[in-house]
């Protein structure tokens, strides 16, 4: 049967082709973005942040794209390898507050 | 490369039990955070800890929780009388200033409480 709780979107892409996910954040006030990978069993890993004085971010491989006007995030990946197999949080920093708030993720299959 | 490092990395108990989860955070970091995430879920915020004190917490951490700094380098999440929906992988973090800076998990520990 159906496993409660494991809803997550998922993205299936073929080894090579580029990937883009997806968040949405709530609080137009959110100053600081932050994209992280999470490897079945393992704790979140950093990929890469923006700040909202920007609109894009290039790391390797990776590109976080900010639209401040419909609050929406994007993580894209360049030539996905099977490594990138893993669920991807956006976190954001609410104004006033110190810890991050994570959305639901997505889950990127990559197929070989 | 420094890393944040988690002890269990699981821990069985029986409902009712007290558990306590440590966590060596990163050297030179000042702020430090305690997570859950329950099975297929996203991450939840519980606390974080600033100056040997309590600086922000949701609404999951209630009476049954808190959190000690007891040496330079430890950092720990004690819930008192844990239940079945206690249940969850628990990530310590820690960050250098706080806010609007990356901060960094541990591996997790995942408590079963049975």
């Amino acid at each position: 049967g159906e496993s409660v709780g494991l809803h997550l979107p998922t993205l299936s892409v073929q080894e090579g082709d580029n990937s883009i996910i997806n968040c949405a954040y709530s609080n137009s006030a959110s100053d600081y973005f932050i994209w992280y990978k999470q490897e079945s069993g393992k704790g979140p890993q950093f990929i890469i942040d923006i700040r909202s004085n920007m609109d894009k971010r290039q790391g390797q491989r990776v590109t976080v794209l900010l639209n401040k006007t419909v609050k929406h995030l994007s993580l894209q990946i360049a030539a996905t390898q099977p490594g990138d197999s893993a669920v991807y949080f956006c976190a954001d920093f609410a104004p006033g507050r110190r810890a991050l708030t994570f959305g639901s993720g997505t889950r990127l299959q990559v197929q070989p | 490369e420094p890393e944040v490092t988690q002890t269990p990395s699981h821990q069985v108990t029986q409902m009712g039990q007290e558990v306590i989860l440590r966590c060596v955070p990163i050297s030179n970091h000042l702020y430090f955070y305690w997570y859950r995430q329950i099975l297929g879920q996203k991450v939840e915020f519980l606390v974080s800890f600033y100056n040997n004190e309590i600086s922000e917490k949701s609404e999951i951490f209630d009476d049954q929780f808190s959190v000690e700094r007891p040496d330079g380098s430890n950092f720990t999440l004690k819930i008192r009388s844990t239940k079945l929906e206690d249940s969850a992988m628990y990530f310590c973090a820690s960050s250098l200033t706080g806010r609007n800076t990356e901060a960094f998990f541990g591996q997790g520990t995942r408590l079963t409480v049975v």
